[in-house]
């Protein structure tokens, strides 16, 4: 069954450093997001790409982050300075045809000291 | 922006018997869906409705789509010790974006 693949699985950072989050959507796939779970809370819509743009960003979603779909693959979130209340796992999310279905990847944890 | 409002935030029921879970927004969703997560995965769907008053069931899981499209409840009928996880609520209002709201989760324990 297809998936979205999601790497590092985990990743431990010092504050201000930047990190860059890696997700490979399925491939028929045209809408993807990024998604944020801060340990034993609930899953938090951070922001939606479609057609090579940003279609809707939550306010978590400040200028620190960015996305970006590189290539005809990959789908990536950056954080440009990490701040200690960037811990979270960062899950990233495609969907189809299926309305409204998100297929999630199994997520990067992210550690930031 | 909008909530939805899950309960009960945990179970601990013994295997064989039944559970449900619920929720609730004071918004309307046009999509609702139960996703299921295991320790240190993703959420993985379980069953999507779209219609309000839509019952559907996957296996022992069986989901409704309430009238007002405020709600949405999930049943699991004779629980078994794999059904431990965290169950989700997510509702999405529309649109092209197809974003989700979620609810804070409902863990289940199963105790065999």
């Amino acid at each position: 069954e297809p998936e979205v693949t999601q790497t590092p699985s985990h990743q431990v950072t010092q504050m201000g450093q930047e990190v860059i989050l890696r997700c490979v959507p399925i491939s028929n796939h045209l809408y993807f997001y990024w998604y944020r779970q801060i340990l034993g809370q609930k899953v938090e819509f951070l922001v939606s790409f479609y057609n090579n743009e940003i279609s809707e960003k939550s306010e978590i979603f400040d200028d620190q982050f960015s996305v970006e779909r590189p290539d005809g693959s990959n789908f990536t979130l950056k954080i440009r300075s990490t701040k200690l209340e960037d811990s979270a796992m960062y899950f990233c999310a495609s969907n189809g045809n299926s309305a409204n279905v998100l297929t999630f990847g199994a997520g990067s944890r992210l550690t930031v000291l | 922006g909008q909530q939805l409002n899950q309960s009960p935030q945990s179970m601990f029921i013994q295997e064989g018997e039944d559970v449900s879970m619920n929720c609730t927004s004071s918004s309307i969703f046009n999509t609702w869906l139960w996703y299921k997560q295991d320790p240190g995965e993703g959420p993985v769907l379980l069953i999507a409705l779209y219609k309000a008053g839509e019952l559907t069931s996957n296996g022992r899981l069986t989901a409704q789509f309430g009238i007002t499209r405020k709600d949405s409840f999930l049943n699991i009928s004779a629980s078994i010790p794999s059904d431990v996880g965290i169950y989700f609520c997510a509702g999405a209002s529309g649109g092209s974006n197809y974003k989700l709201t979620f609810g804070k989760g409902t863990l289940l324990t199963v105790n065999p």
